[in-house]
């Protein structure tokens, strides 16, 4: 069964701040996305990745894929409040989406 | 326009009642899929559904029984509920793609009591 561990389960920063946050997989992604679910919603994709050492960038956030395809991060620059959420990263295959525990990120103004 | 949607928001009820939540997605997709979401966040798969037809059955006690009368609806009833039922339900659909994204509803809170 595989697992995907997130850290830090939990980062509160001021505003303007960066981040990093991580995704670490016991087996190889078939393919790997990012999610973030604000307080009351569901989760909505940020961006998906497929191929080892792929780098893709959306606006202030940029996620990076391992080269072996089981670790990626997800680096945020100048938080702001509105980022303020749950990131979860997720494998999919098939038709299923395997999610890790999540990183609660708060963003103070 | 909402692309997924769930009734009710919020449930609450008492222990050993039947309770059902409506899932209606209007994205035209193929795929339509139950989560779990405990207290500490952890999102697990419950069902998927293709096509009408029943394609992953995570291990979820018998007392939940999904029903997809037609391609955008999937509805997830409970008898019998529990305490440790309490959770965020979330309903979501995709196409049937590699790597597909999932669209999400905005989640049923149940609270069991």
């Amino acid at each position: 069964t595989q697992l995907l561990e997130q850290s830090p389960q939990f980062l509160s920063i001021q505003e303007g701040e960066n981040l990093t946050v991580y995704c670490n997989s016991s087996s190889v992604f078939s393919s790997l996305q990012w999610y973030r679910q604000e307080p009351g919603e569901g989760p909505v994709l940020l961006v998906t990745v497929v191929t080892g050492g792929e780098v893709k960038k959306l606006k202030r956030l940029t996620f990076q894929f391992g080269d072996a395809r089981k670790d990626s991060s997800l680096h945020i620059t100048a938080a702001q409040p509105g980022d303020t959420g749950l990131y979860l990263c997720a494998d999919s295959y098939g038709n299923k989406l395997v999610f890790g525990a999540g990183t609660i990120l708060r963003v103070k103004s | 326009d909402t692309a997924v949607s769930q009734t009710p928001k919020y449930l609450v009820t008492q222990m050993g009642n039947d309770k059902s939540i409506k899932c209606e997605q209007n994205l035209g997709h193929d795929t339509m899929y139950w989560y779990k979401q405990d207290s500490k966040k952890f999102l697990k798969i419950m069902f998927s559904y293709n096509n009408k037809e029943l394609i992953i059955n995570e291990t979820v006690p018998n007392r939940f029984s999904p029903k997809s009368p037609d391609k955008a609806h999937l509805n997830l009833h409970i008898n019998s509920l529990e305490l440790g039922d309490s959770a965020v339900y979330f309903c979501a659909s995709s196409q049937v793609t590699e790597a597909g994204e999932q669209f999400f509803g905005p989640g049923t809170r149940l609270t069991v009591l």
